[in-house]
Order: C-alpha cells, then sequence, then structure tokens
C-alpha cells in the first residue's frame, strides 16, 4: 500500500530556533498533502493544505508566517515551526492524496513527528 | 461547518463486540472514515463507507451509517488486545478535507 514517510519523528530544539519537518510520499506521487496538529489526548486539528507547485491554503487563526508550508514536488512537503516556543510542542502529522487515485478519498498518514520546545 | 463527535472512552473484554460511535452535523459529506491510532504513531486507516450507503462488513468490522440521525457506528467482533487504541472518526467533502472528532480511547481488558 501507499507510505508516507515524516522526517524527523521526534525532535527537541530550544526556544526561538526554527525547525522543518519533512512529509514524503514514497511510493505514490501526491498533489495535494495535509498538515495537522494533534495536541495531547486531543483530535487532529487541520492546519493547512498544501498543494504542488503552488502556496499553501491555511486554515483560520493558523499563523501562515509561522508555519511555513513548501510543496516542491510531487513527492515532498515541508512544514517548517520558525522561531518556535514551547506552545508550538505539538505532534504534527502529514496526510497525502494520491494522483488520479479511482478511490475517492483515501488519504494516506505519516507517523507524525514530535515537537518538543524547550 | 464541520462538527463531529465521539464518546471518549470504551473499556470492553477481550472476545466481546465493541461499538464506537460517533455523531456528525454536516450532511454534504461525502465519505466517512474509522481510523485506528496507536500510542506515538500516525493514523491507520480501518474502513470507510459513502455517505449513501448504510451498512460495510470487512472482515471483523461493521461500520453503520444512519444518515437520517447523522450517525455513524463501528463495531468489532471479537475484540483483541492489539485492538486497543484510539478510534478516530472523520468525514471528508469534495475537497478532501478530513474533519475528525476527539478520539474514542478503546480499553480492551483480558
Amino acid at each position: 500500500g501507499a507510505v508516507v514517510s515524516q522526517h524527523p519523528s521526534w525532535v527537541i530544539c530550544k526556544s526561538g530556533t526554527s525547525v522543518k519537518i519533512e512529509c514524503r510520499s514514497l511510493d505514490f506521487q501526491a498533489t495535494t498533502m495535509f498538515w495537522y496538529r494533534q495536541f495531547p489526548k486531543q483530535s487532529l486539528m487541520l492546519m493547512a493544505t498544501s498543494n504542488e507547485g503552488s502556496k499553501a491554503t491555511y486554515e483560520q487563526g493558523v499563523e501562515k508566517d509561522k508555519f511555513l508550508i513548501n510543496h516542491a514536488s510531487l513527492t515532498l512537503s515541508t512544514l517548517t515551526v520558525t522561531s518556535a516556543h514551547p506552545e508550538d510542542s505539538s505532534f504534527y502529522i502529514c496526510s497525502a492524496r494520491e494522483v488520479g487515485q479511482g478511490y475517492a478519498g483515501e488519504l494516506f498518514f505519516g507517523e507524525g513527528s514530535r515537537l518538543t520546545v524547550l | 461547518g464541520e462538527d463531529v463527535e465521539q464518546s471518549l472512552f470504551l473499556s470492553v473484554r477481550e472476545g466481546d463486540s465493541s461499538v464506537i460511535n460517533c455523531t456528525y452535523t454536516d450532511s454534504s459529506s461525502t465519505y466517512l472514515y474509522w481510523y485506528k491510532q496507536e500510542p506515538g504513531a500516525g493514523l491507520q486507516l480501518l474502513t470507510y463507507i459513502f455517505s449513501n450507503m448504510d451498512m460495510k462488513q470487512d472482515q471483523r468490522l461493521t461500520v453503520l451509517l444512519n444518515k437520517k440521525d447523522k450517525h455513524l457506528s463501528l463495531r468489532i467482533a471479537d475484540t483483541q488486545t492489539g485492538d486497543s487504541a484510539i478510534y478516530f472518526c472523520a468525514e471528508s467533502f469534495n475537497d478532501y478535507k478530513l474533519s475528525f472528532g476527539a478520539g474514542t480511547t478503546v480499553t480492551v481488558r483480558a
């Protein structure tokens, strides 16, 4: 089946630094990837929709200058948390939809990246 | 807007059936899903149902959809310890965005 991989799976950084998280579709091409944030014991909150070759679409309340998203190729989207602060600590999960996928609506999820900001 | 609600916890004895319930408010959804999340991991798609279907069965999993009441349920037959996890229901629309419930933590006891 389709595989989505995130890297790093765990990152600890100092307050004020920037952290980049990668989301790769390993065996398929993805025109659209989604970035979610999950707080402990809570649901996933959609942050933004990443489209290959164009600007990301951010959900209401998500700071686009804080969470930079780049979808430079059909297999890679990156999320950069700029000037991270402890409140940015969270579990970030990406999902990807395969180009031309006949099954409407199936998304494949990465294993998640846990960010801890000290 | 989208609003998906689930009960937060379910405890079930090994070998019994588990039923996880979900309600949603937006009737324009195209697909409804059940995902499983194990500790520290991403989401695994368990099953899905198209919004014009009433039921779908897939091995130990049975999904029931009551579109009139906007109620979705997942039944797991012969629940095993490996079924302990958080289960999320979700709905999607034509733009493929998913709206998730808060998740139901299922604990299987021996």
